[in-house]
């Protein structure tokens, strides 16, 4: 199964609304997580079970969809909010990821 | 606090074999499946293996299948990566994980394998 993210890379500013969606070939539920990588750093979750907000996630984080269209959103992005985003499926094996979004800043 | 410390990376001539380790503290590590992740240098996350916690479930990407063995010993709070037959393709941060079936939701920081002549 893989999971395609769009887009590979964005540029946005301070503010502004960004959505980055992860399409899976195969229906995969709601077993979706979505993972923030700022440089040198281990990757971090931000949402479980495709919509879930893991705890001490900032609100502006949402996830949504289910089977094999999912989406993160970020409401107003903010500085400490420009990273690389993937997506992981989890249901079964290979626990793939996308191949990642980076968030650029404008 | 969770804690998840991974050794056992350097440099490895290709073809060669080396063990990575995970020290685990701060919870219950046989009440979770674990897991390896791995960065190329300047690469998206590529997920390698996990491990149920009683063992009884392992999963292989297709590009270590064969070459790579997973295990744990709970009661020293470890995970272990084995890896034979290591080409200039393996060389990568290799993150170990804790997380279930919803997300992997500790990583450590990390060990750095790489595999050149």
């Amino acid at each position: 199964i893989q999971l395609t993210q769009s887009p590979s890379s964005l540029s946005a500013s301070v503010g502004d609304r960004v959505t980055i969606t992860c399409r899976a070939s195969q229906d995969i539920g709601s077993y979706l997580a979505w993972y923030q990588q700022k440089p040198g750093k281990a990757p971090k979750v931000l949402i479980y079970g495709a919509s879930t907000s893991q705890s001490g996630v900032p609100s502006r984080f949402s996830g949504s969809g289910s089977g094999t269209d999912f989406t993160l959103t970020i409401s107003s992005l903010q500085p400490e909010d420009f990273a690389t985003y993937y997506c992981q499926r989890l249901n079964s094996y290979p626990r793939t990821f996308g191949q990642g979004t980076k968030v650029e800043i404008k | 606090e969770v804690q998840l410390v991974e050794s056992g990376g350097g440099l490895v001539q290709p073809g060669r074999s080396v063990r990575l380790s995970c020290a685990a503290s701060g919870f219950s590590f046989d009440d979770y499946a674990m897991h390896w992740v791995r960065q190329a240098p300047g690469k998206g996350l590529e997920w390698v293996s996990s491990i149920t916690w009683n063992s009884a479930s392992i999963g292989y990407a297709d590009s270590v299948k064969g070459r790579f063995t997973v295990f744990r010993d709970n009661a020293k709070n470890s995970l272990y990566l084995e890896m034979k037959s290591l080409t200039i393709e393996d060389t990568a941060l290799y993150y170990c994980a804790r997380g279930g079936i919803e997300a992997l939701d500790y990583w450590g920081q990390g060990t750095l394998v790489t595999v050149s002549s």
